[in-house]
């Protein structure tokens, strides 16, 4: 099983709708997630870190946290064909004697027509 | 401005030969990554460095070397022992905190075997 998962795509959706981005891990203590956009021969710019339970918005985005179900999902309302993006999910791991793991999922293409 | 800067932005190498991607940051941040991404592939972590003068084997090393002797500089040397060095290298840094690291990239480096 995969570290973190998320679906390929490509998602699409029309311009105006709400995109749905989903991502589960693997690592129970998991400790805090990220989302990253990254368009075509770009690097991928963060989007959104959550680290409790719950809904976290930021503008048109935001990050869900189930942490029992190890699940983090990236909503995108009004979406906009600037939108259209591969998104990716990360988790970070804090070890046992110091450090960090981050893990980025494969990420998800979103196309947003018009 | 503050930032993450990666040079050169697109480097050809002929095979057997050794090439180095440079990596400089003046966000004053502790730790630095490089991450290496396949098309259609999700980040690979290549080394990390928590310290000046200290860095970690990640998750594909083999074939890679790096160095950190400043604070604001974490170099990448691909070696001719890496058989399949033809991809997009991504230097981050981050700073720490209470959950974890928030990791920012530089604009990323294409490498192709010639």
């Amino acid at each position: 099983q995969k570290e973190v998962e998320q679906n390929s795509g490509p998602l699409s959706v029309p311009e105006g709708a709400i995109a749905s981005l989903n991502c589960t891990y693997s690592d129970r203590v998991s400790q805090s997630f990220f989302w990253y956009r990254q368009y075509s021969g770009k690097s991928p710019e963060l989007i959104m870190s959550i680290y409790s339970n719950g809904d976290k918005e930021d503008g048109r985005f935001t990050a869900q946290l189930n942490k029992a179900s190890q699940y983090v999902s990236l909503l995108i309302r009004d979406s906009q064909p600037s939108d259209s993006a591969t998104y990716l999910c990360a988790v970070n791991l804090i070890l046992t004697g110091g450090g960090n793991k981050l893990t980025f999922g494969t990420g998800t293409q979103l196309k947003v027509e018009l | 401005d503050g930032g993450i800067t990666q040079s050169p932005k697109y480097l050809f190498r002929k095979e057997g030969q050794n090439v180095t991607l440079s990596c400089e940051q003046n966000l004053n941040h502790d730790a630095m990554y490089w991450y290496r991404q396949d098309p259609g592939q999700g980040l690979r972590l290549i080394y990390y460095s928590q310290i000046v003068n200290d860095f970690q084997k990640g998750d594909i090393a083999e074939g890679y070397s790096v160095s950190r002797e400043k604070k604001e500089s974490f170099p990448l040397t691909v070696t001719s022992a890496q058989k399949n060095p033809t991809a997009f290298y991504l230097c981050a840094s981050s700073i720490e905190g209470l959950t974890g690291n928030t990791i920012y990239f530089g604009e990323g480096s294409w490498l192709t075997v010639v």
